[in-house]
């Protein structure tokens, strides 16, 4: 069964702090990887797309990574504003030529204090 | 260029009842995607549209239903509403190829009373 798990379930840090947030699937055939940010009460926020492991994108403070099992999300010198929760998707490659759904993990609840 | 905009952004209703949520994807995307956001359960699929055809659809039941229109407009349907399909109804939109990223929009806030 298609899976993904996040870790941890909420963190908390001083701003400046860095830290990593982990995202490991179990999947038959990946497409694609996806990082949204959710704020509450609002829809995700597209941040990252990965494709095959060993490839990384980054965006300001945010770094994502991604292996054969797992991704991380690595937030350097975090600020206030980057306390949201993080959510990580992957689309299985089992849907033939269609767009697939997107199997979420729960998120990471990430706060940083100043 | 605009986003994922969904109609209306908050709906109370009572058990029993039906409901429509409508979703605008962005212009240019013919793939609609509609998600349930629960704080136990998380974002899960419902069902996709692409070219005014289902297809894929998540494990919910037959209640649940959906559209889309010639436009990419996409509206869900829940008929006789239940105390836990109180959530956040969340559409998205891509340009429809199998690795696209999924735009989302702000959600439909639905409470079942």
């Amino acid at each position: 069964e298609d899976q993904v798990t996040q870790s941890p379930e909420a963190l908390r840090l001083q701003e400046g702090e860095s830290s990593s947030l982990n995202c490991s699937y179990t999947v038959s055939g990946l497409r694609g990887l996806f990082w949204y940010r959710q704020d509450p009460g609002k829809g995700p926020e597209f941040l990252f797309t990965l494709y095959s492991a060993g490839e990384e994108k980054e965006k300001e403070r945010l770094k994502a990574t991604l292996t054969k099992k797992e991704s991380f999300l690595h937030i350097t010198a975090p600020k206030p504003e980057d306390s949201a929760t993080y959510l990580c998707a992957v689309q299985a490659g089992n849907y033939g030529g269609s767009q697939g759904n997107l199997i979420f993990g729960k998120g990471t609840k990430l706060s940083v204090k100043p | 260029k605009a986003g994922v905009t969904q109609t209306p952004r908050y709906l109370i209703k009572t058990r029993g009842q039906q409901v429509t949520l409508s979703c605008s994807p962005i212009s240019g995307h013919r793939s609609v995607s509609w998600y349930q956001q629960t704080p136990g359960q998380g974002l899960q699929f419902l069902f996709e549209y692409f070219s005014e055809t289902q297809r894929n659809k998540g494990n919910f039941p037959g209640r649940f239903s959906g559209r889309q229109f010639s436009n990419s407009r996409s509206e869900m349907n829940v008929s006789t509403l239940e105390l836990g399909d109180s959530a956040l109804y969340l559409c998205a939109s891509s340009l429809g190829l199998a690795e696209d990223t999924q735009y989302f929009g702000p959600g439909t806030r639905l409470t079942v009373l």
